[in-house]
């Protein structure tokens, strides 16, 4: 079944640590897209890409960093420089060709230790 | 001023209940747009698509005004079920012709014996 999976589910990180959010997708879309939600709020971009090999910025981006070297995954690094790295992250991709429906990975719940 | 708002809620009614949420929006280049359903800690799923003609899926109704910058969500004889966070989604238009996926906060509804 296609799909867009996100891991791990849980993640936690501790002080001064890089760590990375995995997201695969074999939906063949070209756009792919980071949140970052934050209880009893709406999701924030973070980063996207509408093609391989391409990112730009969302609205949240600092203390984050990405890249886009295969169509299929859209890693997300959160760096130490992220102070407040606690949210839910989701990541979902879209068929720009097509569509304009959002699919959606399960997300990753990440805290701080 | 957020680009997509909505009141955060909660809504608490009784099952039976007819309940109606409203999302605004700021950018008249805004394309397309969408409700999704978000249930705690889950991905959020496409609940309908709107149209200024207005669409319908069985109990719930959505729909567009263009000149006053809102879409709003109906649902009639609420359904336990029915509890959730609703999230209204934007599609605005950035150079190049694309587009970003833009959230609202959500509305929360609790539907209750």
């Amino acid at each position: 079944d296609g799909g867009i999976t996100q891991s791990p589910k849980y993640l936690f990180r501790k002080e001064g640590q890089n760590v990375t959010l995995s997201c695969e997708q074999n939906l063949n879309h070209d756009a792919m897209y980071w949140y970052r939600q934050d209880p009893g709020q709406g999701l924030r971009l973070i980063y996207y890409s509408q093609i391989v090999n391409d990112f730009q910025k969302g609205d949240i981006a600092e203390g984050y960093s990405v890249s886009r070297e295969k169509k299929e995954s859209f890693p997300l690094t959160v760096t130490s420089a992220q102070k407040n790295p606690t949210a839910f992250y989701l990541c979902a991709s879209r068929d720009t060709k097509t569509g304009e429906k959002l699919f959606f990975g399960s997300g990753t719940q990440l805290s701080v230790l | 001023r957020k680009e997509v708002e909505q009141d955060p809620g909660p809504f608490n009614v009784p099952e039976g209940a007819t309940v109606a949420f409203n999302c605004t929006y700021s950018n008249s280049a805004s394309q397309s747009f969408f409700w999704y359903r978000q249930d705690c800690r889950k991905e959020p799923k496409l609940l309908m698509s709107v149209y200024s003609s207005g669409n319908e899926d069985g109990r719930f109704t959505a729909q567009l005004n263009r000149a006053s910058q809102y879409i709003s969500l109906l649902i009639r004889d609420s359904k336990l079920s029915d509890s959730a966070t609703y999230l209204c989604v934007v599609n605005i238009i950035f150079g190049g012709g694309s587009y970003i996926p833009t959230f609202g906060r959500g509305t929360s509804l609790i539907v209750h014996p």
